[in-house]
């Protein structure tokens, strides 16, 4: 099957520093990309869909200044999570889909991030 | 975002038994729904995809659709202590966008 290789697996950074996340569809070409983000017990929620070669579209109540998505190329999109804080800990999860059309959505490993 | 729901659990089976999943979500336009597995702090694993009302089974899984209900529910069958995990409600109403529930924590007691 699909894969897509997410990584770091987990980052614990200070305060008011920037972290990045990388996705890559490993056997694939993924035109989109999305990004997720779950909090301890909760849901996974669509944070933005990350679109080759154009901006992203961010969900209702996501600061796409706080949260920088690039998709440069059909295989590799990354979230920065520029001065981050506290609150941003969670754990982010990137998928993709094969072609413009197919169902089946793959999922990245996850990325714990724990900001002091 | 739209509203998926599920009961948050815990569910705890037998093992043999057959545990049953429960999602109802409130968009009417929505086509497409899936099944997801969520070991603790792993990602989603899909599971079952359904799109028409009725069943499809696929080994120890059955998905069930109801549109008219707006009602979605997984059967396990023959329950395993290594089907213990969160079980995720998702479902696609547009072109792009996938909505998932909170989740359905399943224990299977050996």
């Amino acid at each position: 099957g699909a894969v897509v290789s997410q990584h770091p697996s987990r980052v614990i950074c200070k305060s008011g520093t920037s972290v990045k996340i990388e996705c890559r569809s490993l056997d694939f070409q993924a035109t989109t990309m999305f990004w997720y983000r779950q909090f301890p017990k909760q849901s996974l929620m669509l944070m933005a869909t990350s679109n080759e070669g154009s901006k992203a579209t961010y969900e209702q109540g996501v600061e796409k200044d706080k949260f920088l998505i690039n998709h440069a190329s059909l295989t590799l999109s990354t979230l920065t999570v520029t001065s981050a804080h506290p609150e941003d800990s969670s754990f982010y999860i990137c998928s993709a889909r094969p072609g413009r059309s197919g169902e089946k959505l793959f999922f990245g490993s996850g990325t714990q991030l724990s900001v002091l | 975002q739209k509203e998926v729901e599920q009961n948050s659990g815990p569910l705890s089976v037998p093992e043999g038994a057959i545990a049953s999943l429960n999602c109802t979500y409130s968009d009417r336009v929505s086509q497409s729904f899936f099944w997801y597995r969520q070991y603790s702090g792993k990602s989603p694993e899909l599971i079952m995809s359904i799109y028409s009302n009725g069943d499809k089974e696929d080994g120890r899984f059955t998905a069930q659709l109801n549109k008219a209900s707006q009602y979605v529910s997984l059967l396990i069958r023959d329950s395993q202590p290594s089907d213990s995990a969160t079980y995720l409600c998702a479902v696609r109403a547009g072109a792009n966008n996938l909505f998932f529930g909170t989740g359905t924590r399943l224990t299977v007691i050996p």
